[in-house]
């Protein structure tokens, strides 16, 4: 199984700060990483697919980038709802894995 | 509006037996391959099953194999997880979510909980 790491596992930052999250998988995925967040009590939501394509409806200052093992996501200027979970997940092979997830708090 | 509802959640004994549901809803259900993926308590995500679309091509977590069974009715436009045998370690939030294998998860259901205890 590919194994993802994500780092770090949490952060705190301020509204309008520019917030970047690693993820990294354990063998080569081309481009096969997808982001996500989750709110408490809520459903994860997709933000980023394919490393670096930005889901239909997600605010323009989510971003991703990187292929092969190293990806990031950031986000530019981080807003009140931007405070979650956030997690990347590997499409590349089965079984599908995810990182163990960012947490952002408010600082 | 795509919507995903899970429904069949609930308190069941070590070795019991449960069945999820996930109606879908807003998209043609007929062509989209369909996932279930977990969360235990506190804890990251899991997936642990995919269906295609045509039911030809399906895969469980090494977690789950031998337990679970995924199945889909397309004229009911519904996903199912039978699962048996069921342990302590399966105590978790069950979401139904569309896409997989080479692609994300597009669309998630807002999760059922499903408690395994004595």
């Amino acid at each position: 199984d590919i194994q993802m790491t994500q780092s770090p596992s949490s952060l705190s930052a301020f509204v309008g700060d520019r917030v970047t999250i690693t993820c990294r998988a354990s063998q080569s995925i081309s481009s096969y990483l997808n982001w996500y967040h989750q709110k408490p009590g809520k459903a994860p939501k997709l933000l980023i697919y394919a490393a670096s394509s930005l889901q239909s409806g997600v605010p323009s200052r989510f971003s991703g980038s990187g292929s092969g093992t190293d990806f990031t996501l950031t986000i530019s200027s981080l807003q009140p709802e931007d405070f979650a979970t956030y997690y990347c997940q590997q499409s590349y092979s089965t079984p599908p894995t995810f990182g163990g997830g960012t947490k952002v708090e408010i600082k | 509006e795509v919507q995903l509802v899970e429904s069949g959640g609930g308190l069941v004994q070590p070795g019991g037996s449960l069945r999820l549901s996930c109606a879908a809803s807003g998209f043609s259900f007929s062509s989209y391959s369909m996932n279930w993926v977990r969360q235990a308590p506190g804890k990251g995500l899991e997936w642990i099953s995919y269906i295609s679309s045509s039911s030809s091509t399906i895969y469980y977590a090494d977690s789950v194999e031998g337990r679970f069974t995924i199945s889909r009715d397309s004229a009911k436009n519904s996903l199912y997880l039978q699962m048996n045998s069921l342990r302590d370690e399966d105590t978790a939030v069950y979401y139904c979510a569309s896409g997989g294998y080479s692609y994300a998860y597009d669309h998630w259901g807002q999760g059922a909980l499903v408690t395994v205890s004595s």
